[in-house]
Formats: structure tokens, C-alpha cells, sequence
């Protein structure tokens, strides 16, 4: 069936590093554009990065921006962030989101599919 | 950044009452683009309606969003037990995409 599910979270140290991922099932990956979010707890959510279907283009919010990286690789299906520098506030549930096409196939910089989340926590 | 600004906090109400959210933009949202999500416990949001007013597939038409400019709506014309919820509105007009902080309809 159609499915993100992202897995890497976990307990890290201030300054530490950490690794996300995303596992993409039942459409062709490869042509959408995807999003880290991320959302604190009682927080509203908090759009991170996204990038291209072909990996051509990626955007950081500048929370993240220098210390985050979105990558992908479409023969694996899979979607990355790769997190450095981690700060106590980066502490989150982390979800991958694809972009929504509408009924007449027309793209809006949306989230349509979400993933489950993982939840990182960045405490000494 | 666009600011979004969620009211009220929280709505106490009955099922099969109206509900109606506020989503106020710090900076006109162009061309609409204005996003509703639903949440409930322990998941991740679902997206409700886009383009300010146009329901995703599967929503029921008692959703409905409107607005434009700097000020937006969500309305739920009548409760059913499944919509007690929080819900976030996100502007994608401009960079970086921005969610609003959350309405919580709870049962009154």
C-alpha cells in the first residue's frame, strides 16, 4: 500500500549526529517532491526542507539551514536527513511528507502522505 | 517568514454543533495558498482541504475552507465524534512554508 515510514530516531547528545530515513511503498518515488516536518511536542508542526524528484533542487528552512541535509536515492525508494550540530531544541517527532498532486494531476506544495514519524531527542 | 496565527486556542463544543476556526497570515498569502490539516493523538496530520477552499479526496463536505488575503476559515457545519481534533492551518505562498500553532476542538 501507499506508505512513508521513517526510522533513525533516538536519544543523542548536544552537538551530536543522526541519521533519518524514509522508506517510500506503492507509487513512483521518484516523481515527487519530499519534506522533512517536524513537530515538538504541543507545538504545531514545522516544515524543515524538501527536495526534487531528481535531487536537482533542495530548500532549508533557516532553523536547520548549514547543519541539515536532504538527500534521496530513487532506486532505493528512500528519502534522508541527515541532522548535525543537534541542539536541544531540535527535539522532535520527525516525519517525511510527500507533495500533493490534485485530482487533475496539478502539484500544490502540500504534504498528502505522511509518515508515522520518529522521534529524536537531543538531551545530555 | 509568513506568521500564522491560529484562534481560537482551544473550542468546546457539542457533536452536531457548527465549528469555526481562524487562521490569521502576518503577510498576504498569494494565490491562496492556504492548507488545513487534521490531527489526532499519537498521528501525523491529515490534509483536509487546499488552495483555501478545495477538499482532498475522501474529506467529507462538511468541511469547508475559505478566505483570502490575510484571513482564513475552516468550517465544520456539524461535529461528528471523529472531527474532535486539532487543526493547523500552513501557508505555501511563500518560503519557508509556515503552519499556524493549532486549534484544538474538544467535546464540550
Amino acid at each position: 500500500q501507499v506508505q512513508l515510514v521513517e526510522s533513525g530516531g533516538g536519544l543523542v547528545k548536544p552537538g551530536g549526529s543522526l541519521r533519518l530515513s524514509c522508506a517510500a511503498s506503492g507509487f513512483t518515488f521518484s516523481d515527487y517532491y519530499m519534506s522533512w516536518i517536524r513537530q515538538a511536542p504541543g507545538k504545531g508542526p514545522e516544515w524543515l526542507s524538501y527536495i526534487t524528484g531528481s535531487s536537482s533542487y533542495t530548500n532549508y528552512a533557516d532553523s536547520v539551514k548549514g547543519r541539515f541535509t536532504i538527500s534521496r536515492d530513487n532506486a532505493k525508494n528512500s528519502l534522508y536527513l541527515q541532522m548535525n550540530s543537534l541542539r536541544a531544541e531540535d527535539t522532535a517527532v520527525y516525519y517525511c511528507a510527500s507533495r500533493y498532486y490534485d485530482s487533475a494531476g496539478y502539484p500544490h506544495d502540500v504534504f498528502g502522505l505522511w509518515g508515522q514519524g520518529t522521534m529524536v531527542t537531543v538531551s545530555s | 517568514e509568513i506568521v500564522l496565527t491560529q484562534s481560537p486556542g482551544i473550542l468546546s463544543l457539542s457533536p452536531g454543533e457548527r465549528a469555526t476556526l481562524s487562521c490569521r497570515a502576518s503577510q498576504s498569502v498569494s494565490s491562496s495558498y492556504l492548507a488545513w490539516y487534521q490531527q489526532k493523538p499519537g498521528q501525523a496530520p491529515r490534509l483536509l482541504i487546499y488552495g483555501a477552499s478545495s477538499r482532498t479526496t475522501g474529506i467529507p463536505d462538511r468541511f469547508s475552507g475559505g478566505g483570502s488575503g490575510t484571513d482564513f476559515s475552516l468550517t465544520i457545519s456539524r461535529l461528528e465524534p471523529e472531527d474532535f481534533a486539532v487543526y493547523y492551518c500552513q501557508q505555501y505562498g511563500r518560503s519557508p512554508w509556515t503552519f499556524g500553532q493549532g486549534t484544538k476542538v474538544e467535546i464540550k
